[in-house]
């Protein structure tokens, strides 16, 4: 059945790592999104992309890359630059307006 | 001013009640809203759509006005698996991007 899957749903990673959080969708939309939200606060973007082999930045992008290789997935690369990275992790996808996630990536650099 | 505004709650209310939030929006230019609702820990899950001319899913009912920039959603006869926070979505004006309020946290009280 279709849906959008990321995974791993816990990791944990050393500080100065860099980490790739995965997305992979099969909705066949054509926009995708990052959103981390700290405990207590809402959500903010990170990357967004409306279409394959294209990205924007959101209003966080700091620290982190994105890549869209594929309409199908969208992963997110967690640099050693991104200066508090411990967060939970949400990735999106839509076709129209609304916007679709995942069950999430609670990441923590320790 | 912030682009989304909800009041944060919490909102404790006893099973069987009725409750309403509100929401209002800074961007006249903003053409789609939506509430989601977010359980503990959880990815957020479209509730509904809110149209121009109101709508209604079961016992929920999202209202949108223009005029004042503002959205609600009223849950009447609530029940215990109610309890989430709600949050409110709307789109930034002319792209694919959606600005997420903090949310309202709703208990639903035995």
């Amino acid at each position: 059945d279709g849906g959008i899957t990321q995974s791993p749903k816990y990791l944990f990673r050393k500080e100065g790592q860099n980490v790739t959080l995965s997305c992979e969708q099969n909705l066949n939309h054509d926009a995708m999104y990052w959103y981390r939200q700290d405990p207590g606060q809402g959500l903010r973007l990170i990357y967004y992309s409306q279409i394959v082999n294209d990205f924007q930045k959101g209003d966080i992008a700091e620290g982190y890359s994105v890549s869209r290789e594929k309409k199908e997935s969208f992963p997110l690369t967690v640099t050693s630059a991104q200066k508090n990275p411990t967060a939970f992790y949400l990735c999106a996808s839509s076709l129209r307006g609304e916007q679709f996630f995942g069950p999430g990536t609670r990441l923590t650099v320790l | 001013r912030k682009e989304v505004e909800q009041d944060p709650g919490p909102f404790n209310v006893p099973e069987g009640a009725t409750v309403a939030f509100n929401c209002t929006y800074s961007n006249s230019a903003s053409q789609s809203f939506f509430w989601y609702r977010q359980d503990c820990r959880k990815e957020p899950k479209l509730l509904m759509s809110v149209y121009s001319s109101g709508n209604e899913d079961g016992r929920f009912t999202a209202q949108l006005n223009r005029a004042s920039q503002y959205i609600s959603l009223l849950i009447r006869d609530s029940k215990l698996s109610d309890s989430a926070t709600y949050l409110c979505v709307v789109n930034a004006g002319n792209n694919r991007k959606l600005i997420w309020g903090l949310g309202t946290s709703l208990a639903v009280n035995p």
